[in-house]
């Protein structure tokens, strides 16, 4: 099964609104990274946090961590049309290179 | 640079076909591995590399062969096509510590 689930499945929501996605997980992890993908293309990486973190920022991009619950957020701030894709969480445990991804999250953002 | 390149983009195959599925990166990386995409399943981990000539297992190996005999290239092997696995195969390489992966554009297959 995987490591990652994402919640909501998908999210609609109006253009200036924040979009808040979350992932759960399994097993302790080194590290937990968010990818986005549009729709056909290849996933591209877009924050990643550690397993000593709580907390990261980039630009409209937060993130959080809590390895208590073995959770994270991703909140876009102040959301535009050009963010309607899927997002995926995926972690990376300590003892593996391997990097396992969540089912997403489809946001699509109304103009 | 090119990044990841996948060719071809898209194929059709009739099951029991055998084909290869080629993945290149010119980034250097260590690790590359395959995914899978299939709908409502997110990504799903084929098989891996940490470098030349060292391959593992991901979550659903069967029905694939990888292998590794340079840092640029990972192809991937289907040996009897099955209709199971109509997908979209995502290739993707990194650093070896496990950080931020690239992905190429994917390759569509189905098999009839």
């Amino acid at each position: 099964s995987q490591q990652g689930e994402e919640d909501p499945q998908a999210l609609s929501i109006q253009e200036g609104e924040n979009a808040t996605m979350n992932c759960s997980y399994k097993t302790s992890i080194n590290n937990l990274q968010w990818y986005r993908q549009n729709s056909g293309r290849g996933l591209v990486h877009l924050i990643l946090i550690r397993s000593n973190e709580r907390e990261k920022h980039s630009g409209r991009l937060r993130v959080t961590l809590d390895t208590s619950k073995k959770s994270s957020s991703l909140l876009i701030t102040a959301s535009r049309a050009a963010d309607t894709a899927s997002y995926f969480c995926a972690t990376r445990m300590d003892s593996s290179y391997k990097l396992i991804f969540g089912s997403g999250t489809r946001l699509l953002v109304r103009p | 640079n090119a990044g990841v390149t996948q060719t071809p983009k898209f194929q059709v195959l009739k099951t029991g076909q055998s084909m290869t599925l080629q993945c290149a990166q010119d980034m250097n990386h260590e690790y590359m591995s395959w995914y899978r995409q299939d709908p409502g399943m997110g990504l799903r981990l084929i098989h891996y590399s940490v470098g030349a000539g060292i391959t593992d297992q991901g979550e659903v190996p069967n029905g694939y062969n990888v292998s590794r005999s340079t840092t640029e290239d990972f192809p991937l092997r289907l040996l009897s096509a099955a209709p199971s696995q109509t997908s979209v195969y995502f290739c993707a390489s990194g650093r070896a510590g496990g950080n931020e992966q690239f992905f190429g554009p994917g390759t569509r297959l189905t098999v009839l």
